[in-house]
């Protein structure tokens, strides 16, 4: 069960756009629509911001959006905030044997 | 609002069991369509899915963890338990429990949380 394969670190200045990837296979990210993204604050438990590839909970900002193309799916923070640094983790399903799999987690740094 | 919480022993010796349970507030662990599982991140690492229990009490594993792990469910006390057999250094840990949707596998809602330290 290998992790989904996420940059270690992404950076941005206020007011800027970022995008956060997620790369899995055949088996898990480019077989099902089922991946969600989640912000976690240090010493905090994570915070579901996309599910199902695209849609967002009640509550989350709209400057949260998702995306898939093929084998990986992506994050984009709009209008970057300081608010917004903080680890993310993407999350794919893999099928009935294999269980969910995560990303190994995207540190996101506001300049 | 629904609330998890994580209790139990922050101190596992090696080679004995961690055993964490989850209480559910503000809503029924009985409640279709959704699951209730166990997901563990090691000191300054990623996350990881330990398991799940579904209301019926069915289970599913991490394959890489499967032959220590048992999930199991209290209905009478809405609670949901982890018993992780054999733990050595590697599994020291902050263990969360949380809510999962079963239909699109997203997790919703999260404890906050419970640091596990295997150590003798």
């Amino acid at each position: 069960q290998s992790a989904l394969t996420q940059p270690a670190s992404v950076s941005g200045s206020p007011g800027q756009s970022i995008t956060i990837s997620c790369t899995g296979t055949s088996s898990d990210v480019g077989s099902y629509n089922l991946v969600s993204w989640y912000q976690q604050h240090p010493g905090k438990a994570p915070k579901l911001m996309i599910y199902d590839v695209i849609k967002r909970p009640s509550g989350v900002s709209n400057r949260f959006s998702g995306s898939k193309s093929g084998n990986t799916a992506s994050l984009t923070i709009s209008g970057l905030q300081a608010e917004d640094e903080a680890d993310y983790y993407c999350c794919s399903y893999a099928g009935s044997n294999t269980l969910e799999v995560f990303g190994g987690g995207t540190k996101v740094t506001v300049l | 609002q629904l609330q998890l919480q994580e209790s139990g022993s922050g101190l596992v010796k090696p080679s004995q069991t961690l055993s964490l349970t989850c209480a559910v507030s503000g809503g029924s662990i009985s409640s279709g369509g959704y699951s209730w599982s166990w997901i563990r991140q090691p000191p300054g690492k990623g996350l990881e899915w330990i398991g799940y229990i579904y209301h019926s009490g069915s289970t599913s594993y991490n394959p890489s963890l499967k032959s220590r792990v048992t999930i199991s469910v209290d209905r009478s006390k809405n609670q949901f338990s982890l018993n992780l057999r054999s733990v050595t250094a590697a599994d020291t840990a902050v263990y969360y429990c949380a809510r999962r949707d079963i239909y699109s596998n997203y997790l919703d809602y999260w404890g906050q949380g419970t640091l596990v330290t295997v150590s003798s």
